[in-house]
């Protein structure tokens, strides 16, 4: 049971425009979500993450969106730049909970930002 | 490098063998996360330890896996009698807290079981 999904294995923009990657997730119980990046042959790092009391979270060129009624979240990237392209994780966690620790992600999209 | 650091990098095994993962976690951090991505998938929490202490292992298998982190040195985690199903990347992560707090992960040990 794929709890949270992500469900565009793959994305490609144009360097400078924006780049939006989408998450859904099934679990009514997560409450605190991150994306995280991964480039080939090292571990995820993270970028940014939004807790369910707030709607919108910015770092810089990223921002995360969360719709809690429709379960779904999204990261802008904004402007792309070549050195975006990796492959892109959410993850959620039931930070209310004792296990807030447990992180479950998705299976990634990668995305390449072409120049 | 004040990084999570994982080694080896890259493990290869035969089938029946032991195989043994380290991790260290970043200065300061004292709770440790094991993580496994089998190929075209998400990372799958296995288990969920502090110094001397198991927290959660409610994401290993029953048999053949077990973890540890003594009060010195990295934590480990070991694979007995290792099948072909485990050739898998394993991912370490730590916190400073286990509250909230974005986990920071090492690059991975890759094993391979031939």
């Amino acid at each position: 049971d794929q709890q949270v999904k992500q469900n565009s294995p793959s994305l490609s923009v144009q360097e400078g425009r924006i780049s939006i990657l989408n998450c859904d997730y099934t679990n009514s119980m997560f409450d605190y979500f991150l994306w995280y990046k991964k480039y080939p042959a090292e571990g995820p790092t993270f970028l940014i993450s939004i807790s369910s009391i707030k709607d919108k979270n910015e770092d810089g060129r990223f921002t995360v969106f969360l719709n809690k009624s429709a379960k779904h979240l999204s990261l802008h990237i904004v402007p792309s730049q070549p050195g975006d392209s990796a492959v892109y994780f959410c993850a959620a966690s039931v930070a209310s909970g004792g296990s807030n620790y447990k992180l479950t992600f998705g299976k990634g999209t990668l995305l390449t930002v072409n120049p | 490098n004040a990084g999570v650091m994982q080694n080896p990098r890259h493990l290869v095994r035969r089938r029946g063998q032991e195989a043994r993962l380290r991790c260290s976690p970043m200065k300061g951090h004292s709770h440790v996360y094991w993580y496994r991505q089998l190929p075209e998938e998400g990372l799958k929490f296995m288990v969920y330890l502090q110094k001397e202490n198991i927290i959660d292992e409610s994401g290993m298998p029953k048999e053949r896996f077990s973890a540890e982190f003594p009060k010195e040195g990295p934590s480990i985690l070991r694979i007995q009698q290792v099948v072909r199903g485990d050739s898998a990347a394993y991912f370490c992560a730590s916190s400073v807290t286990g509250d909230n707090q974005p986990q920071h992960f090492g690059d991975g040990t890759r094993l391979s079981i031939l």
